[in-house]
């Protein structure tokens, strides 16, 4: 069973050049998220969608953005990169019902290194 | 503000119990989640809980105090493969989730 699927594992990026961190999930989740992961802090959210067509700001959304056109998919996009988001990025899905969070599943992560 | 404290690391030896503490401030609070995560891995859901009280799961247990804004996750006859660093995480009252920085447990033979 896949789960989660994040593209690409690791990638190197030349500041200012535009990223697309790919999420596909198969376990028709109707809800997103996009967390970034720094050593000594917790996860912070990048982004949300509670549902396919709508999509939410979380802590940290500057720099980057998301899309959600159906269920499966929800890409983060980092349109002109800054070193600042070196980071491990990890894409989680829950089966949510309206008012709460369930338990979140997470891909393996996404190691973005900014030179 | 919110925030959510626990410690950076701990080290506990093979076959014993460690309780790894996690206390937490929150605007509402819709229940506290525990997390696994392996190095270099993803993290796994351990535990939830949203009254107060102890919840038992095989080796593992998580425990809540709302009143004191505190939980912790006990980890009993430690094997090696429980070396990972452990993550608490706080639901406000808009349900997010707030996350710790994690602990990092370091198991010993």
């Amino acid at each position: 069973t896949a789960g989660i699927t994040q593209a690409p594992t690791s990638q190197i990026l030349a500041a200012g050049r535009s990223m697309t961190l790919r999420c596909t999930q198969d376990m028709r989740h109707n809800a997103m998220y996009w967390y970034r992961q720094d050593l000594g802090l917790g996860l912070r959210l990048i982004h949300y969608s509670n549902t396919a067509g709508t999509t939410g700001k979380g802590e940290v959304p500057d720099g980057y953005s998301v899309s959600r056109a159906n269920t499966d998919d929800f890409p983060l996009t980092l349109a002109s990169a800054v070193p600042s988001q070196t980071s491990v990025y990890f894409c989680a899905s829950s089966d949510s019902t309206s008012g709460g969070t369930g338990e979140l599943f997470f891909g393996e992560g996404s190691r973005l290194t900014v030179l | 503000g919110q925030n959510i404290d626990q410690p950076t690391e701990m080290t506990a030896t093979e076959g014993a119990i460690v309780q790894i503490n996690c206390t937490y401030q929150t605007s509402g609070f819709n229940g506290l989640f525990w997390y696994q995560q392996h190095a270099g891995e993803a993290p796994t859901f351990l535990s939830y809980n949203v009254l107060d009280g102890l919840e038992e799961k095989g080796r593992f247990s998580s425990f809540l105090s709302r009143s004191k804004g505190y939980s912790y996750l006990l980890l009993k006859e430690l094997q090696m493969k429980d070396s990972a660093s452990y993550l608490c995480a706080a639901l406000d009252s808009n349900y997010q989730l707030i996350w710790g920085a994690g602990t990092k447990l370091i198991i010993k033979p």
